[in-house]
């Protein structure tokens, strides 16, 4: 069965340090989502693509994070400087058309420890 | 605007008895509304969605839901809970097929099962 696949699965970094999350989405899932999850709360969007397009990065601190899906495919999600409050598990998801009609595919998310 | 209320944030049931979870909903036009189920350390699953059929919809591993109207609710229910239906549970609520816009998730429920 096709997954989600994301890296790494667990992340501890210093505050001010860069990192990044990767993301291959299921083969022919046109859109593609990364969500943030803090722990007791149900996922955030931070960044929605349509192919290589960004539909919707409006929940996206861009002063600090990035996102990029250069080819269509996979993506990446960057975050620099970190700071404490973005330790959360980082969600990314795929679907196959526009996320309001129907099932979205999630990996196994990327948990991100800063200290 | 749309919104998405879990009324519990935590249930506990016995194994074998009925589970009950109750998800509220806010939308200015009719909406989809799906349930996902999260495991520990795991990417959240599909378990069912409404798309505007039939107001009782059946999911994965016995679970099912009922769309009121009039109610605004959307609650999940199960007949006889199973240990492996430990989890949280996400209610989640999305625009009209066929166009662009957030899944709004609600802060989920925590389902603990005991023998």
């Amino acid at each position: 069965e096709a997954e989600v696949a994301q890296s790494p699965r667990y992340k501890i970094t210093e505050k001010s340090q860069a990192v990044a999350f990767w993301c291959d989405p299921i083969s022919g899932h046109a859109t593609l989502y990364w969500y943030r999850q803090i722990l007791g709360q149900g996922p955030e969007l931070l960044v929605q693509f349509q192919d290589e397009s960004v539909v919707d990065d409006s929940q996206l601190p861009k002063d600090r994070f990035s996102a990029e899906r250069l080819k269509g495919v996979d993506s990446t999600l960057k975050i620099q400087p970190a700071e404490l409050g973005d330790s959360a598990m980082y969600l990314c998801a795929s679907s196959e058309g526009q996320g309001a009609t129907g099932e979205l595919f999630f990996g196994e998310g990327s948990r991100l420890t800063v200290l | 605007a749309q919104s998405v209320t879990q009324l519990d944030s935590h249930v506990s049931v016995s194994e074998g008895t009925p589970v009950l979870l109750r998800c509220n909903y806010s939308s200015s036009y009719s909406p989809s509304l799906f349930w996902y189920v999260q495991h520990p350390n795991k990417g959240l699953q599909l378990l069912l969605k409404y798309t505007s059929a039939a107001t009782l919809v059946k999911g994965i591993n016995g679970f099912e839901a009922e769309f009121k109207k009039s109610e605004t609710s959307f609650h999940l229910t199960k007949p006889s809970a199973h240990m492996s239906d430990a989890a949280e549970y996400f209610c989640v609520v999305s625009p009209p097929t066929d166009s662009w816009g957030k899944l709004q998730f609600g802060a989920g429920t925590q389902v603990v099962v005991t023998p």
